[in-house]
C-alpha cells in the first residue's frame, strides 16, 4: 500500500487559513488522494478527495502537486469545530478499494 | 447525503460473552463495507472488508473466528466479537463505499465503544 507522511500536529488561530501538508512519494497513477477528519469519539468524516487536479468543496480545498507526490488540504477559515485529527489517505490502487489510515495530523485551533 | 448507522454506540459486556455490532447504510446500497478498530490515541486499523453475499476478507493478524462478519444484505453488515476479553475493548467503526469505481467516497458510522469487563 502506498503510504502517506503527515506532521503529528499543527496549530492555528481561529478564522485564519490552515494548510495541512501530506507527502505521498510512492503514489501510483490510479491512486486517489482522500482526506478525512475525526473528532473525538466519532467516526471519521469525509472532507475531500482528488486525483490530479485541485478540488474545492464547501468544507475545504485540495491542492495537488504537479508530480502528485504531495498534497495540501486547505481550510480557508479555521473554526473551533475544525479541531480534529486529519488523515491523508491514498485509496488503494488495486480493486480492493480499501482505505488504510496513517497516523494523521492533530489540528489544534486557538480561539 | 449517504448515511451509515452503527448500533449500539456503547456496549459493556462480561468477559467470555459475544457482542454483535450492526452497520446499516440508510439511503444507499453498499456492496462493500469495511470494519475498523481503534485503540485510544491510535489511528484506525482496518480489520476486514465485508462483501455482500460472500465471505469477508480479513487483514493479516485479525482472527476471523473471533471477529465474525456477516453481510447478508446490501444495507446491513454485522460484526460479532465472540468470547470477548478485556483486550478486545476498543472503538469499532464501520464504513461503506458509495459512488463509481473511480470516484469512491466513503461514509463512516459513528462507532461503537466496546468495554469488556
Amino acid at each position: 500500500d502506498a503510504k502517506t507522511t503527515q506532521p503529528n500536529s499543527m496549530e492555528s488561530n481561529e478564522e485564519e487559513p490552515v494548510h495541512l501538508p501530506c507527502n505521498h512519494s510512492t503514489i501510483s497513477g490510479t491512486d486517489y488522494i482522500h482526506w478525512y477528519r475525526q473528532l473525538p469519539s466519532q467516526g471519521p468524516e469525509y472532507v475531500i478527495h482528488g486525483l490530479t487536479s485541485n478540488v474545492n468543496n464547501r468544507m475545504a480545498s485540495l491542492a495537488i502537486a504537479e508530480d502528485r507526490k504531495s498534497s495540501t488540504l486547505i481550510l480557508h477559515r479555521a473554526t473551533l469545530r475544525d479541531a480534529a485529527v486529519y488523515y491523508c489517505i491514498l485509496r488503494d490502487g488495486d480493486s480492493s478499494y480499501k482505505l488504510i489510515f496513517g497516523s494523521g495530523t492533530r489540528l489544534l485551533v486557538r480561539p | 447525503g449517504a448515511v451509515v448507522s452503527q448500533h449500539p454506540s456503547r456496549v459493556i459486556c462480561k468477559s467470555g460473552t459475544s457482542v454483535k455490532i450492526e452497520c446499516r447504510s440508510l439511503d444507499f446500497q453498499a456492496t462493500t463495507m469495511f470494519w475498523y478498530r481503534q485503540f485510544p490515541k491510535q489511528s484506525l486499523m482496518l480489520m476486514a472488508t465485508s462483501n455482500e453475499g460472500s465471505k469477508a476478507t480479513y487483514e493479516q493478524g485479525v482472527e476471523k473466528d473471533k471477529f465474525l462478519i456477516n453481510h447478508a444484505s446490501l444495507t446491513l453488515s454485522t460484526l460479532t466479537v465472540t468470547s470477548a476479553h478485556p483486550e478486545d475493548s476498543s472503538f469499532y467503526i464501520c464504513s461503506a463505499s458509495t459512488g463509481t469505481v473511480f470516484n469512491y467516497g466513503y461514509t463512516f458510522g459513528s462507532g461503537t465503544r466496546l468495554t469488556v469487563v
